[in-house]
């Protein structure tokens, strides 16, 4: 079955790189996307990768997928306060309508 | 301007209550969606709808009900409510080969 799991805390200073992990199970995926979710509020798109890709880049956010392993990665540079925040990892499933089957999210600290 | 929205963004009500929850999309999206986020924050696919076809997530009790009056619209139908219906519910959606965008969620809490 279609399985997404992620480490559940991550606490990194100010500053530092963050690097979120995340695991799935459905070879099929054709697109892997990271969402972020603040306090209180709804779910942004950060970023996505194409399963031909091994690596997205965009401003401090940089992707990196291993296909072979089924493995995600989001990594954050310099990492803000404003980064805090629940990430949710997510894969492209089902033919047709294109569910997403998410992870159970990985909570970012960052301490100043 | 919103490009996925919801109302009510909160809502509260007694248990055994029949309540909808509405979305509209003003992207020309074919593709709508309901998720449930549990107080774990784990989110669930309940139903994914276009004009074509409604897909049903088989744990999704049947007390819970899509209904879209037009292409931009698809609003959520919930009978008789129960205290696990808690959570936050949020609406996406998408076109054809694109990403889903997500409203901001309805927290609703059943007593």
């Amino acid at each position: 079955g279609e399985d997404v799991e992620q480490s559940l805390f991550l606490s990194v200073r100010e500053g530092d790189s963050s690097v979120i992990n995340c695991t799935y199970t459905d070879s099929s995926s054709t697109y892997l996307y990271w969402y972020k979710q603040e306090p209180g509020a709804g779910l942004q798109l950060l970023t996505y990768i194409f399963s031909n890709m091994d690596m997205k880049q965009d401003q401090r956010l940089t992707v990196l997928l291993n296909k072979k392993d089924k493995h995600l990665s989001l990594r954050i540079a310099d990492t803000q306060t404003g980064d805090s925040a629940i990430y949710f990892c997510a894969e492209r499933t089902g033919a047709g309508s294109y569910q997403l089957t998410f992870g159970k999210g990985t909570k970012l600290s960052v301490i100043p | 301007d919103t490009a996925v929205s919801q109302t009510p963004k909160y809502l509260v009500t007694q248990m055994g209550n029949d309540k909808s929850i509405k979305c509209e999309q003003n992207l020309g999206h074919d593709t709508m969606y309901w998720y449930k986020q549990d107080s774990k924050k784990f989110l669930k696919i309940m139903f994914s709808y276009n004009n074509k076809e409604l897909i049903i997530n088989e744990t999704v009790p049947n007390r819970f009900s899509p209904k879209s009056p037009d292409k931009a619209h698809l609003n959520l139908h919930i009978n008789s409510l129960e205290l696990g219906d808690s959570a936050v519910y949020f609406c996406a959606s998408r076109a054809l080969g694109e990403t889903q965008y997500f409203g901001p969620g309805t927290r609703l809490l059943v007593l």
